[in-house]
């Protein structure tokens, strides 16, 4: 099946920081989500992309949706610790590439520790 | 609105036991989903129900049945647990399948000794 290649696997950073990580894919997705998790909580959504270029922001987080469709890059900007947490991102494929509605596909999570 | 309820949080079984998992969405969503979460394999499809009164498997349906008793309602049951379904279970629900957004649950943590 498709997967998600997500990096880095893990960030330690001072706060103040911004941080970048990135999913990519050898198939073509048509919809990238990220998600944050905090120890002990279920993930939740941060933001949502649906077209290609797409660059869509939620407070001082910025997700961008690749233009080859393959890729999607989550950016914080100005860091604090309550950021601490593990961001996943998720996507569907393409039909075409045996996507379906409802199969949504993860990657591994980037684990991020702010430092105060 | 509470969103995506789980329960129990907590549950701790001898292999061979059975257990339901109850979930529950308040939000009007057609669409319900069962997770489990496991280090190192990320979040991986156990059951979905696309709208009421349909089920279909996911990546791993081994060892799983569902029900979705109500648009509201999706439980998941393990018949005969195994220790290899020690896991965090995570149920999620989205609009539709055209609505690609899925919300979670807060988890529940299940060790099989």
């Amino acid at each position: 099946g498709q997967q998600l290649n997500q990096s880095p696997q893990s960030m330690f950073i001072q706060e103040g920081e911004d941080v970048s990580m990135n999913c990519t894919s050898s198939s073509i997705f048509n919809t990238w989500l990220w998600y944050k998790q905090e120890p002990g909580e279920g993930p939740v959504l941060l933001i949502a992309l649906y077209k290609a270029g797409e660059l869509t922001s939620n407070g001082r987080l910025t997700a961008q949706f690749g233009i080859t469709r393959k890729d999607s890059f989550l950016n914080i900007s100005a860091s604090i610790p309550s950021d601490v947490g593990i961001y996943f991102c998720a996507g569907y494929p393409d039909l075409y590439s045996g996507g379906s509605n409802y199969k949504l596909t993860f990657g591994k999570g980037t684990l991020l520790t702010v430092n105060p | 609105n509470a969103g995506v309820t789980q329960t129990p949080k907590f549950q701790v079984l001898k292999t061979g036991q059975s257990m339901t998992l109850q979930c529950a969405q308040d939000m009007n969503h057609n669409s319900m989903y069962w997770y489990r979460q496991d280090p190192g394999m990320g979040l991986r499809l156990i059951y979905y129900s696309a709208s009421e009164g349909t089920t279909d498997k996911g990546e791993v349906p081994n060892g799983y049945n569902v029900s979705r008793l109500n648009k509201r309602e999706f439980s998941l049951r393990l018949e005969s647990a195994a220790p290899s379904q020690t896991s965090v279970y995570f149920c999620a629900s989205s609009a539709d399948g055209s609505s690609y957004e899925q919300y979670f649950g807060p988890g529940t943590r299940l060790t099989v000794t």
